[in-house]
């Protein structure tokens, strides 16, 4: 069965740069979730998007964005890389937004900021 | 504010043990509850999901948990554990209110199973 794609799955980036992440969720699955877990750490959620609108918000940077776009992949954008960004970033996604739908996760990306 | 506490950070057990997992949740209303398990340099998978009726969860692997509500707890359980279940539990809670879905999950259980 088709799981959820991120790309890439490790990434290296100095302090200041910039980096971005991409999730492509399940055929069918509109809704698209980021997750952000620090080293030994519980992942914190970021963000959520739902038929392309944002939905949700929790503990994203201002230095973050993101946007799901028209296909349901969603790109989250990350400016002025801090050494604390360094991370496992999980995309999830559903098959609507609703909280009886399981949210089925990627692999991650490793994103290490030098 | 939803939250999820997972008391034990680390677990050793010998195959063939017996495991539960404590987890407890602080919201009042309707929560949906889940398990969800992370193999060393792998994504998260989910073992078992608790949305409504019997309070006794039946996951894959042979895992279980029951939803206590006047506890606010989701217990999750096997009776056996193998060498293979060595990897981090961890507990997570949505709530219906919560029209984004977003998961709230606890802090994790890392469980190494000697052989």
């Amino acid at each position: 069965a088709a799981g959820v794609i991120q790309s890439p799955r490790h990434l290296i980036k100095e302090k200041r740069e910039t980096a971005t992440l991409k999730c492509y969720p399940i055929p069918r699955h509109d809704t698209v979730y980021w997750y952000q877990q620090g080293p030994g750490q519980d992942p914190q959620f970021l963000i959520s998007f739902y038929e392309k609108m944002q939905s949700d918000k929790g503990s994203i940077p201002d230095r973050f964005s993101a946007q799901q776009f028209s296909d349901y992949h969603s790109e989250l954008n990350m400016s002025s890389l801090e050494l604390g960004d360094s991370a496992l970033y999980f995309c999830a996604s559903s098959p609507r937004q609703g909280a009886y739908n399981e949210q089925f996760f990627g692999p991650g990306t490793r994103l290490t900021v030098l | 504010a939803q939250s999820v506490s997972q008391h034990n950070h680390h677990v050793i057990l010998s195959e063939a043990a017996s495991l539960e997992l404590g987890c407890n949740y602080s919201y009042g209303g309707t929560v949906n509850l889940f398990w969800y398990v992370q193999y060393p340099g792998q994504h998260l998978q989910l073992l078992l999901k608790y949305f409504s009726g019997d309070p006794l969860v039946k996951g894959i692997k042979g895992f279980e948990a029951e939803f206590i509500k006047s506890k606010f707890s989701f217990n999750l359980r096997k009776p056996s554990v193998q060498w293979s279940d060595t990897a981090e539990y961890f507990c997570a809670v949505n709530s219906y209110y919560n029209a984004g879905n977003m998961l709230t999950f606890g802090g994790g259980t890392r469980l190494m199973v000697k052989p």
